[in-house]
Protein backbone atom coordinates (compact mmCIF):
# COMPACT_ATOMS: atom_id res chain seq x y z
CA UNK A 1 0.00 0.00 0.00
CA UNK A 2 1.73 2.96 -1.18
CA UNK A 3 -0.52 5.95 0.19
CA UNK A 4 0.28 9.12 -0.77
CA UNK A 5 3.05 9.39 -4.13
CA UNK A 6 4.49 12.55 -5.54
CA UNK A 7 6.59 12.96 -8.14
CA UNK A 8 8.91 14.17 -9.24
CA UNK A 9 10.66 14.46 -5.55
CA UNK A 10 13.41 17.21 -7.21
CA UNK A 11 13.17 20.07 -9.49
CA UNK A 12 15.08 22.79 -10.57
CA UNK A 13 13.26 25.52 -12.77
CA UNK A 14 14.38 28.66 -14.68
CA UNK A 15 12.13 31.45 -14.33
CA UNK A 16 9.53 31.14 -16.74
CA UNK A 17 9.37 27.69 -17.28
CA UNK A 18 6.33 25.78 -15.81
CA UNK A 19 5.97 22.21 -14.90
CA UNK A 20 2.88 19.97 -13.28
CA UNK A 21 3.27 18.10 -10.39
CA UNK A 22 1.45 14.87 -10.05
CA UNK A 23 0.03 13.44 -6.99
CA UNK A 24 -1.47 9.81 -6.76
CA UNK A 25 -3.49 8.22 -4.02
CA UNK A 26 -4.73 4.32 -3.02
CA UNK A 27 -6.61 5.02 -0.60
CA UNK A 28 -10.18 5.72 -2.23
CA UNK A 29 -9.90 8.99 -0.81
CA UNK A 30 -12.66 11.84 -1.75
CA UNK A 31 -10.38 15.18 -0.75
CA UNK A 32 -7.14 15.86 -1.83
CA UNK A 33 -4.84 18.68 -1.20
CA UNK A 34 -1.88 20.50 -1.94
CA UNK A 35 0.61 22.41 0.38
CA UNK A 36 3.64 24.21 0.27
CA UNK A 37 6.11 24.51 3.41
CA UNK A 38 8.43 27.71 3.80
CA UNK A 39 10.74 28.06 6.65
CA UNK A 40 8.75 29.53 9.27
CA UNK A 41 5.49 30.03 7.78
CA UNK A 42 4.34 26.30 8.37
CA UNK A 43 2.16 24.71 5.68
CA UNK A 44 0.07 26.92 3.55
CA UNK A 45 -3.04 25.51 1.80
CA UNK A 46 -2.74 26.54 -2.05
CA UNK A 47 -5.85 24.67 -3.56
CA UNK A 48 -7.81 21.56 -2.93
CA UNK A 49 -10.69 19.29 -3.87
CA UNK A 50 -13.23 17.53 -2.28
CA UNK A 51 -13.78 14.93 -5.57
CA UNK A 52 -13.29 13.95 -8.53
CA UNK A 53 -13.88 16.99 -11.29
CA UNK A 54 -14.18 19.42 -8.45
CA UNK A 55 -11.58 22.24 -7.28
CA UNK A 56 -10.98 25.20 -4.98
CA UNK A 57 -8.86 27.60 -3.83
CA UNK A 58 -6.69 27.34 -0.87
CA UNK A 59 -4.86 30.43 0.96
CA UNK A 60 -2.32 30.62 -1.57
CA UNK A 61 -3.81 30.08 -4.89
CA UNK A 62 -2.24 32.68 -6.87
CA UNK A 63 0.48 31.21 -9.85
CA UNK A 64 -0.78 27.83 -9.61
CA UNK A 65 -3.94 25.42 -11.48
CA UNK A 66 -4.78 22.12 -10.34
CA UNK A 67 -6.83 19.39 -12.23
CA UNK A 68 -8.54 16.55 -10.40
CA UNK A 69 -9.65 14.67 -13.62
CA UNK A 70 -9.27 10.89 -11.82
CA UNK A 71 -10.35 10.48 -8.21
CA UNK A 72 -7.00 8.99 -7.32
CA UNK A 73 -5.15 12.07 -8.80
CA UNK A 74 -4.52 15.47 -8.40
CA UNK A 75 -2.09 17.51 -10.54
CA UNK A 76 -0.32 21.12 -9.21
CA UNK A 77 0.96 23.07 -12.26
CA UNK A 78 2.77 26.30 -12.51
CA UNK A 79 2.58 28.01 -15.90
CA UNK A 80 5.19 30.53 -15.61
CA UNK A 81 7.81 29.85 -12.67
CA UNK A 82 8.76 32.72 -10.16
CA UNK A 83 11.50 32.24 -7.81
CA UNK A 84 9.00 33.46 -4.91
CA UNK A 85 7.46 29.66 -5.90
CA UNK A 86 10.46 28.03 -4.64
CA UNK A 87 9.22 25.74 -1.69
CA UNK A 88 8.56 22.29 -0.56
CA UNK A 89 5.31 20.99 -2.18
CA UNK A 90 2.98 18.40 -0.28
CA UNK A 91 0.02 16.68 -1.63
CA UNK A 92 -2.17 14.89 1.28
CA UNK A 93 -5.32 13.45 1.37
CA UNK A 94 -8.44 12.35 3.71
CA UNK A 95 -11.33 10.22 3.81
CA UNK A 96 -14.41 11.64 4.02
CA UNK A 97 -16.63 8.92 4.66
CA UNK A 98 -19.28 8.73 7.67
CA UNK A 99 -18.72 7.12 10.62
CA UNK A 100 -15.38 5.93 9.84
CA UNK A 101 -13.90 10.05 9.01
CA UNK A 102 -11.81 10.95 11.63
CA UNK A 103 -10.17 14.29 9.92
CA UNK A 104 -6.64 12.70 9.35
CA UNK A 105 -4.60 14.24 6.52
CA UNK A 106 -2.20 11.57 4.99
CA UNK A 107 0.59 13.14 3.55
CA UNK A 108 3.21 12.25 0.22
CA UNK A 109 6.45 12.75 1.05
CA UNK A 110 7.24 16.25 -1.00
CA UNK A 111 8.56 17.86 -3.87
CA UNK A 112 11.91 20.49 -3.49
CA UNK A 113 11.28 23.17 -6.07
CA UNK A 114 13.91 25.52 -7.19
CA UNK A 115 13.30 28.27 -9.38
CA UNK A 116 15.93 30.31 -10.61
CA UNK B 1 -10.27 33.44 8.18
CA UNK B 2 -8.34 31.06 10.85
CA UNK B 3 -5.04 32.36 12.42
CA UNK B 4 -2.55 29.86 14.16
CA UNK B 5 0.08 31.15 15.93
CA UNK B 6 2.97 28.09 17.34
CA UNK B 7 5.50 29.00 20.03
CA UNK B 8 8.70 28.21 19.87
CA UNK B 9 9.85 27.98 16.51
CA UNK B 10 13.23 25.92 18.26
CA UNK B 11 13.12 23.68 21.65
CA UNK B 12 16.23 22.10 22.89
CA UNK B 13 15.80 19.51 25.29
CA UNK B 14 17.73 17.16 27.27
CA UNK B 15 17.30 13.44 26.70
CA UNK B 16 14.32 12.48 29.41
CA UNK B 17 13.29 16.13 29.83
CA UNK B 18 9.93 17.43 29.04
CA UNK B 19 8.65 19.71 25.66
CA UNK B 20 5.97 21.95 25.71
CA UNK B 21 4.79 23.46 22.44
CA UNK B 22 1.93 25.81 22.36
CA UNK B 23 -0.47 27.30 20.00
CA UNK B 24 -3.14 30.04 19.78
CA UNK B 25 -5.69 30.69 17.25
CA UNK B 26 -8.06 32.83 16.46
CA UNK B 27 -11.38 32.00 15.20
CA UNK B 28 -13.65 30.89 18.45
CA UNK B 29 -15.67 28.66 15.93
CA UNK B 30 -12.42 26.02 15.24
CA UNK B 31 -13.54 22.93 17.14
CA UNK B 32 -10.46 20.61 15.93
CA UNK B 33 -6.93 20.71 16.39
CA UNK B 34 -4.43 18.22 15.39
CA UNK B 35 -0.95 17.88 15.66
CA UNK B 36 1.17 16.96 13.41
CA UNK B 37 5.12 15.53 13.06
CA UNK B 38 7.53 15.83 10.29
CA UNK B 39 10.82 13.78 10.50
CA UNK B 40 13.19 15.10 8.32
CA UNK B 41 12.88 13.98 4.43
CA UNK B 42 9.05 12.82 5.43
CA UNK B 43 5.44 14.51 4.95
CA UNK B 44 4.03 15.51 8.27
CA UNK B 45 1.64 12.14 10.16
CA UNK B 46 -0.84 13.11 13.08
CA UNK B 47 0.53 12.01 16.37
CA UNK B 48 -2.38 13.32 18.42
CA UNK B 49 -6.34 15.18 17.69
CA UNK B 50 -8.63 17.12 20.32
CA UNK B 51 -12.02 18.22 19.88
CA UNK B 52 -13.30 20.89 21.60
CA UNK B 53 -15.81 19.08 23.75
CA UNK B 54 -12.38 17.62 25.67
CA UNK B 55 -10.18 19.69 27.75
CA UNK B 56 -7.51 17.01 27.51
CA UNK B 57 -6.38 14.22 25.74
CA UNK B 58 -3.27 11.66 25.95
CA UNK B 59 -1.81 8.83 24.34
CA UNK B 60 1.42 7.24 25.94
CA UNK B 61 3.72 10.06 26.61
CA UNK B 62 2.21 12.61 24.48
CA UNK B 63 -0.70 14.62 25.54
CA UNK B 64 -2.69 17.74 24.13
CA UNK B 65 -4.92 20.78 26.16
CA UNK B 66 -7.55 22.99 25.34
CA UNK B 67 -8.26 26.03 26.79
CA UNK B 68 -11.04 27.26 24.24
CA UNK B 69 -11.79 30.46 26.62
CA UNK B 70 -8.22 31.82 26.28
CA UNK B 71 -8.11 30.15 22.68
CA UNK B 72 -4.93 28.06 22.91
CA UNK B 73 -3.78 24.45 23.00
CA UNK B 74 -0.53 22.67 24.16
CA UNK B 75 1.43 20.16 23.13
CA UNK B 76 3.04 17.97 25.87
CA UNK B 77 5.79 15.40 25.12
CA UNK B 78 7.13 13.62 28.53
CA UNK B 79 10.64 11.85 28.77
CA UNK B 80 11.90 13.21 25.79
CA UNK B 81 13.67 10.65 23.48
CA UNK B 82 15.94 10.94 20.67
CA UNK B 83 13.81 9.58 17.86
CA UNK B 84 11.23 12.79 19.36
CA UNK B 85 13.28 14.77 17.35
CA UNK B 86 11.22 16.29 14.53
CA UNK B 87 9.19 19.64 13.32
CA UNK B 88 5.93 19.48 14.77
CA UNK B 89 2.86 21.22 13.67
CA UNK B 90 -0.75 22.71 15.18
CA UNK B 91 -3.45 22.79 13.42
CA UNK B 92 -6.85 24.09 13.46
CA UNK B 93 -10.07 24.04 11.53
CA UNK B 94 -14.26 24.05 12.31
CA UNK B 95 -14.61 21.09 11.95
CA UNK B 96 -12.75 17.53 11.05
CA UNK B 97 -12.30 17.73 7.08
CA UNK B 98 -12.51 20.86 6.15
CA UNK B 99 -9.44 23.10 5.18
CA UNK B 100 -7.06 23.03 7.63
CA UNK B 101 -4.86 25.90 9.24
CA UNK B 102 -1.30 25.57 10.27
CA UNK B 103 0.75 26.96 12.64
CA UNK B 104 4.73 27.91 11.59
CA UNK B 105 6.05 24.65 13.44
CA UNK B 106 8.45 24.19 16.13
CA UNK B 107 11.54 22.50 15.78
CA UNK B 108 12.14 20.01 18.68
CA UNK B 109 15.90 18.83 19.22
CA UNK B 110 16.47 16.30 21.94
CA UNK B 111 20.14 15.96 23.23
CA UNK B 112 20.91 12.43 24.59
Amino acid sequence: NAGVTQTPKFRVLKTGQSMTLLCAQDMNHEYMYWYRQDPGMGLRLIHYSVGEGTTAKGEVPDGYNVSRLKKQNFLLGLESAAPSQTSVYFCASSYSGHKAYTGELFFGEGSRLTVL
Amino acid sequence: GENVEQHPSTLSVQEGDSAVIKCTYSDSASNYFPWYKQELGKGPQLIIDIRSNVGEKKDQRIAVTLNKTAKHFSLHITETQPEDSAVYFCAATKAAGNKLTFGGGTRVLVKP
